[in-house]
């Protein structure tokens, strides 16, 4: 089975810009989790969506959003792109049940703003 | 408010034996989370607690007080290639669809020959 996949692998970007980040769940999970990883430290949590409605949201500003498409797949955009937005953006798969365990993560995609 | 806590790094030795704590104050809990990330790449899922106790697996185990919000990851029989980051994550009670982790800052393991 095909686990979480994101695309794309990497992207370089300059200020101002904005960029959409895709991710497909697990077969099967509907729930999709974005994180923002900046280098050396821990991921912070931007959305859950769930049955496609946001769910949850971090303190990340508007320039943020996502949203989840009837086959569960998800995309994040970010407008008007800031050199601290350089980060590794991690999607996370989960059954979306509360009380279940794990979430899966993708590999990632390694933004930069030059 | 929501923190978690871990040491930032740690060396150990080939063969021997790293405990790796945790702790956290958050409003609620819902369950504990360890995952190893290695440089460049994604967390991968290690250990899940949500009752007081030790859960093995393999040469990782993991132990969770909520009494005195504390985890702790014990790794065992250490390889070079355990050198990784190890992420402590609480789950957020407030978040129904349980998607909301909350990580630490990791902790970086170097094993050495």
């Amino acid at each position: 089975d095909a686990g979480v996949t994101q695309s794309p692998t990497h992207l370089i970007k300059t200020r101002g810009q904005h960029v959409t980040l895709r991710c497909s769940p697990i077969s099967g999970h509907k729930s999709v989790s974005w994180y923002q990883q900046v280098l050396g430290q821990g991921p912070q949590f931007i959305f859950q969506y769930y049955e496609k409605e946001e769910r949850g949201r971090g303190n990340f500003p508007d320039r943020f959003s996502a949203r989840q498409f009837p086959n569960y797949s998800s995309e994040l955009n970010v407008n008007a792109l800031l050199l601290g937005d350089s980060a590794l953006y991690l999607c996370a798969s989960s059954p979306g049940l509360a009380g279940g365990n794990e979430q899966f993560f993708g590999p990632g995609t390694r933004l930069t703003v030059l | 408010g929501q923190n978690i806590d871990q040491p930032t790094e740690m060396t150990a030795t080939e063969g021997a034996i790293v405990q790796i704590n945790c702790t956290y104050q958050t409003s609620g809990f819902n369950g504990l989370f360890w995952y190893q990330q290695h440089a460049g790449e994604a967390p991968t899922f290690l250990s899940y607690n949500v009752l007081d106790g030790l859960e093995e697996k393999g040469r990782f185990s993991s132990f969770l007080s909520r009494s005195k919000g504390y985890s702790y990851l014990l790794l065992k029989e250490l390889q070079m290639k355990d050198s990784a980051s190890y992420l402590c994550a609480v789950r957020d009670p407030r978040n129904n669809q349980g998607g909301k982790l909350i990580f630490g800052q990791g902790t970086e393991l170097s094993v050495k020959p």
